[in-house]
């Protein structure tokens, strides 16, 4: 699995829109981009995936510059209850190992009002 | 939406004591997965499992460890003999992998070992 870089935390305030960008120079042809959300004490939940160019759903949404080598998710108009640990994840969807995650520290994303 | 459940949401055991901790993945999911959190640490991956075998297994994942899927719808992992660096935030997982590769996540079982 590709290593990641991300920002180890965010702050900001209620309304606003969060963008955490993620470094992954190695990433390889068939890898994906995997983005998880974390609260205190519970499993890590998935927000969105992508492979190229830009992918949105109700959460969020993923920007993929061409040479991939990094990827932001954009958070729309947070509230309080966005306050997590959002990490990034690389890798190919079709090896077995996939299932292997590899969790790096993740970004803390703190909101206040 | 399907989720996947685990029980106990917290258990405290003795020192060498043996745990089970159980999971409910999401119904017709093919891939299943245990990790943990240590406190303050990161998710660490522990063991994938696909048709009724491990396919594969951290270090972490030694003798002291084990899974199975005793009947269609639990998975379950096993501590034979607790340590106190066993205590963490397990959390189970599981994928179709053929419709779709989404992980998705337990809410974890937090095992304390005294």
């Amino acid at each position: 699995l590709a290593k990641t870089t991300q920002p180890i935390s965010m702050d900001s305030y209620e309304g606003q829109e969060v963008n955490i960008t993620c470094s992954h120079n190695n990433i390889a042809t068939n890898d994906y981009i995997t983005w998880y959300q974390q609260f205190p004490s519970q499993g890590p939940r998935f927000i969105i995936q992508g492979y190229k160019t830009k992918v949105t759903n109700e959460v969020a949404s993923l920007f993929i510059p061409a040479d991939r080598k990094s990827s932001t998710l954009s958070l729309p108009r947070v509230s309080l209850s966005d306050t997590a640990v959002y990490y990034c994840l690389v890798g190919d969807l079709a090896t077995d190992s996939w299932g292997k995650l590899q969790f790096g520290a993740g970004t803390q994303v703190v909101v206040t009002p | 939406e399907p989720e996947v459940t685990q029980t106990p949401s917290h258990q405290v055991t003795q020192m060498g004591q043996e745990v089970i901790l159980r999971c409910v993945p999401i119904s017709n999911h093919l891939y299943f997965y245990w990790y943990r959190q240590i406190l303050g640490q990161k998710v660490e991956f522990l063991v994938s499992f696909y048709n009724n075998e491990i396919s594969e297994k951290s270090e972490i994942f030694d003798d002291q460890f084990s899974v199975e899927r005793p009947d269609g719808s639990n998975f379950t992992l096993k501590i034979r003999s607790t340590k106190l660096e066993d205590s963490a935030m397990y959390f189970c997982a599981s994928a179709h992998r053929v419709s779709g590769n989404t992980i998705y996540f337990g809410e974890g079982s937090w095992l304390t070992v005294v």
